[in-house]
């Protein structure tokens, strides 16, 4: 039972244009979310997290938007360069556990 | 400052073999965890620490074990070596539970063969 998904494995944008990574969860228990980002051979690093009590939080190009209701959540990156192009993985948490999907592969193309 | 640091970073095994997969920080952060990555797939939870002495598992333990005698290191031990366990295995840290960053090492990509 896969409790995070990312529909899409793979994302192509322009550069300059924006980019909308989708995820959507089933566990109603989840209280954080949060975005990862991996590039080849390493290990993932955070992007950006928003709580469950909000519909949004942003930091610099990136911003994130929770829909409770739809148990969906979005990650805006705008605008997109070249440098954002890896695979970018949403996650889930509830007490001490972190469920991951399965990951996005964005290319941003110059 | 080294954050999380895995060795080896790469590994072959024949099936029945054990290894243990070391993961250390120095960050003096209480929770760890151990993920594993399959080709085309998200990370999986394989254990979790939530400070020294305190272990539990997460979502794919089978054919794992691990323990938690310091705060700095937390070792991922394989018994009898399958190749389901292929995969790349990261280990992760964080200052506190549920919502806070965690911060991954750089991986150990495991064939068992």
């Amino acid at each position: 039972d896969q409790q995070v998904k990312q529909n899409s494995p793979s994302l192509s944008v322009q550069e300059g244009r924006i980019s909308i990574l989708n995820c959507d969860y089933t566990n109603s228990m989840f209280d954080y979310f949060l975005w990862y980002k991996k590039y080849p051979a390493e290990g993932p690093t955070f992007l950006i997290s928003i709580s469950s009590i909000k519909d949004k939080n942003e930091d610099g190009r990136f911003t994130v938007f929770l829909n409770k209701s739809a148990k969906h959540l979005s990650l805006h990156i705008v605008p997109s360069q070249p440098g954002d192009s890896a695979v970018y993985f949403c996650a889930a948490s509830v007490r001490d556990k972190v469920i991951f999907g399965p990951g996005t592969s964005l290319s941003v193309i110059p | 400052n080294a954050g999380v640091t895995q060795t080896p970073k790469f590994r072959i095994l024949k099936i029945g073999q054990s290894m243990t997969l070391q993961c250390a920080q120095d960050m003096n952060h209480n929770y760890m965890y151990w993920y594993r990555q399959d080709p085309g797939m998200g990370l999986k939870l394989i254990y979790y620490s939530v400070g020294a002495g305190i272990t539990d598992k997460g979502e794919v333990p089978n054919g794992y074990n691990v323990s938690r005698s310091t705060t700095e290191d937390f070792p991922l031990r394989l018994e009898l070596a399958a190749p389901s366990q292929t995969s790349v295995y990261f280990c992760a840290s964080s200052p506190r539970s549920s919502g806070y960053e965690q911060y991954f090492g750089p991986g150990t990509r495991l064939t068992v063969t």
